[in-house]
């Protein structure tokens, strides 16, 4: 099955610095990758995806890259504030499954 | 409109009492996801439910764990015999299935269970 490194497990910048935060997958027949914020004590929401055959996506402060033959997504947040402190989690969902693959989570702390 | 809930928000139980946990998806979809949060961790799948189809179980840690789907709606995770390694936040997701298998996922708030 389908495996989802992520890295780092904690990441700390200040206020308008960028952040990174890098994934890898196993299944190269996956075609979906979404990312979710989950702030503390609330519900992951979506904040970006990207499909198999794009391979960036930008909105606003926040994009995605896609490297399909390294088999890796990022996610880049630049201009970071303090309300973007939270864990972020990525995904991956191969090809004919309905069950997403999480990574284990990012805590990003944003220092004002 | 209303977003996936779920009940009790908490739920405190001794050791050995069963459970049940109660997700009511977004209306109209037709894929519901449960999902075990350990403090710390990353989304543990449990189970899948897609419209009438058999659910996929293949999460569940062990026989003490079910979960059922009446009419397509509502759905129920039952814990059996609860153990302390059983505390956690339990989260359902709903999404509505679109074409292509990239359908995104709707979280609940959770229900944080505590077994003392």
């Amino acid at each position: 099955g389908e495996n989802v490194e992520q890295h780092p497990s904690t990441l700390s910048v200040q206020e308008g610095d960028s952040a990174v935060i890098k994934c890898t997958y196993s299944d190269s027949a996956s075609n979906y990758f979404p990312w979710y914020k989950q702030e503390l004590g609330k519900r992951p929401q979506l904040i970006i995806d990207i499909r198999s055959n794009v391979g960036e996506k930008k909105d606003q402060r926040i994009a995605v890259t896609l490297n399909k033959t390294a088999k890796h997504f990022s996610l880049h947040i630049t201009e970071t504030q303090p309300e973007d402190s939270a864990v972020y989690f990525c995904a991956a969902k191969g090809g004919g499954s309905y069950i997403p693959t999480f990574g284990r989570g990012t805590s990003l702390i944003v220092h004002p | 409109g209303a977003g996936v809930s779920q009940s009790p928000s908490n739920k405190v139980t001794e050791k050995g009492k069963d459970v049940e946990l109660r997700c009511d998806p977004i209306s109209g979809h037709t894929a519901l996801y449960w999902y075990r949060q350990s403090l710390g961790q990353g989304l543990e799948f449990l189970i899948y439910f897609q419209g009438n189809s058999a659910p996929d179980k293949s999460g569940l840690p062990s026989d003490r764990f079910s979960a059922e789907r009446t009419g397509g709606s509502v759905s129920t995770l039952t814990i059996q015999r609860t153990q302390q390694e059983d505390s956690a936040v339990y989260l359902c997701a709903s999404s509505p299935r679109t074409s292509g298998g990239t359908d995104t996922q709707y979280f609940g708030p959770g229900t944080r269970l505590t077994v003392l």
